[in-house]
């Protein structure tokens, strides 16, 4: 079984639908990260989250928001999915400051029509 | 934004050669990861490196942190079929949490 678990792991909707990507890690890691990936980018970050009670923008927010339910736990929500947020997201955890390693889970292909 | 520069885009080598790829950017990093990203799949860690200068393998693999720290590159000797796929660099600044990514190497292999 992965240690980082994304669900689901496709899925299509239509615009306006509310949306929400779960993810769970048996890592026991504290830091855990939401990232999208488009063609031809770089993963780009949406938030992050460092403990329970820490919640973080990153560099594209708009337009998500994010519940850390516990350590294991992080999702993503789309409150009203568009066109352009058709994209593969992926979850991430890493462990703390000093081991600086990111697992990545397997990926959520979200198509928004 | 910060950036990574990866290059080469895409390649396409012969079965058994050897083959390099690398990261540039203007800022510094206190860590560089490369990943293996197969089509429809999450991104696997390969490497990690911490230290200016390190060196480390991973079978076939090898990557580096270069001297500068603004830099890393990987090659993977004796490529097999299954090496297809695409290979990304991952770098976190300095001071900071952040990680920046490369957009990718293609990676082929003709048997």
């Amino acid at each position: 079984d992965a240690d980082v678990t994304q669900t689901p792991r496709n899925r299509i909707t239509k615009t306006g639908k509310r949306i929400m990507l779960e993810c769970s890690q048996t890592k026991g890691h504290d830091r855990m990260y939401w990232y999208r990936q488009d063609p031809g980018l770089g993963l780009r970050l949406i938030y992050y989250s460092f403990d329970v009670k820490d919640i973080n923008k990153g560099e594209i927010s708009d337009g998500y928001s994010v519940s850390r339910q516990a350590q294991a736990k992080f999702s993503l929500s789309l409150e009203s999915a568009i066109p352009n947020q058709t994209a593969l997201y992926f979850c991430a955890t890493s462990a703390s400051v000093r081991r600086r390693e990111l697992f990545f889970g397997e990926g959520s292909r979200l198509t928004v029509l | 934004g910060q950036q990574l520069n990866q290059s080469p885009q895409s390649m396409f080598i012969q079965e058994g050669e050897d083959v390099s790829m690398n990261c540039t950017s203007s800022s510094i990093f206190n860590t560089w990861l490369w990943y293996k990203q197969d089509p429809g799949e999450g991104p696997v860690l390969l490497i990690a490196l911490y230290k200016a200068g390190e060196l480390t393998s991973n079978g076939r693999l090898t990557a580096q942190f270069g001297i500068t720290r603004k830099d890393s590159f990987l090659n993977i000797s004796a490529s097999i079929p299954s090496d297809v796929g695409i290979y990304f660099c991952a770098g976190q600044l300095q001071g900071t949490y952040k990680y920046i990514f490369g957009t990718g190497t293609r990676l082929k292999v003709l048997a």
